[in-house]
């Protein structure tokens, strides 16, 4: 089935430096990457829809300046948190879209912790 | 925009027994998916089943069934013969049929499954 690969799965930086985190699609064509935030013992909150080769759409209230995403190809999206501070920790989640409306797949997560 | 709740926080049930698990949608489209999404403490999401709402059967995957009433704009989940396994924080989501396919998720119902 179709697989998206998310890396680093953790990782801690310190407030002020930037933190890249990648999703790739294994097995299939990815036009759209959704990437969402998800706090403890919360929900999952859409944060912006990239489409391969043009600008992300981010949700209401989410920091483009702050959140960079990058969708240069059809196998990898890229979320950047930049400046990271300790508000910024949080749950980051990618998800592709595999068909029209039926299928949707996540990748692993990454868990972001800013000191 | 559409709305998707989940009334119930907190589930439990019997290893064994059967298990409902509530969730209601507010949309104005006719064309439109509906999922039920498991997350385990490893946080990977999981697709356990979904629903076309152009489809007036109830879908089924192994012990898992939907009860979709469309005119009600209700969607609820229900577990047959409860395994440990099937503990998890579990999600309803909705993804319009038109061209924006993001999901909206609800604020999910975290199951205990006691032995």
């Amino acid at each position: 089935g179709a697989v998206v690969s998310q890396h680093p799965s953790w990782v801690i930086c310190k407030s002020g430096t930037s933190v890249k985190i990648e999703c790739r699609s294994l097995d299939f064509q990815a036009t759209t990457m959704f990437w969402y935030r998800q706090f403890p013992k919360q929900s999952l909150m859409l944060m912006a829809t990239s489409n391969e080769g043009s600008k992300a759409t981010y949700e209401q209230g989410v920091e483009k300046d702050k959140f960079l995403i990058n969708h240069a190809s059809l196998t990898l999206s890229t979320l950047t948190v930049t400046s990271a501070h300790p508000e910024d920790s949080s749950f980051y989640i990618c998800s592709a879209r595999v068909q029209q409306g039926s299928g949707y797949t996540f990748g692993s997560g990454t868990r972001l912790t800013v000191v | 925009a559409q709305t998707v709740t989940q009334s119930q926080p907190e589930m439990s049930v019997q290893e064994a027994e059967t298990v409902t698990l509530s969730c209601t949608y507010d949309t104005s489209e006719s064309d439109y998916y509906l999922f039920w999404y498991k997350q385990p403490p490893s946080r990977q999401m999981i697709l356990v089943i979904r629903q076309e709402a152009y489809k007036q059967q109830n879908a089924t995957e192994n012990r898992f069934s939907v009860n979709f009433q469309k005119a009600a704009k209700s969607f609820s989940l229900k577990i047959s013969d409860s395994q440990l396994g099937d503990a998890a924080m579990y999600f309803c989501a909705y993804s319009s049929g038109g061209s924006n396919y993001k999901l909206t998720f609800g604020k999910g119902t975290l199951l205990t499954v006691n032995p």
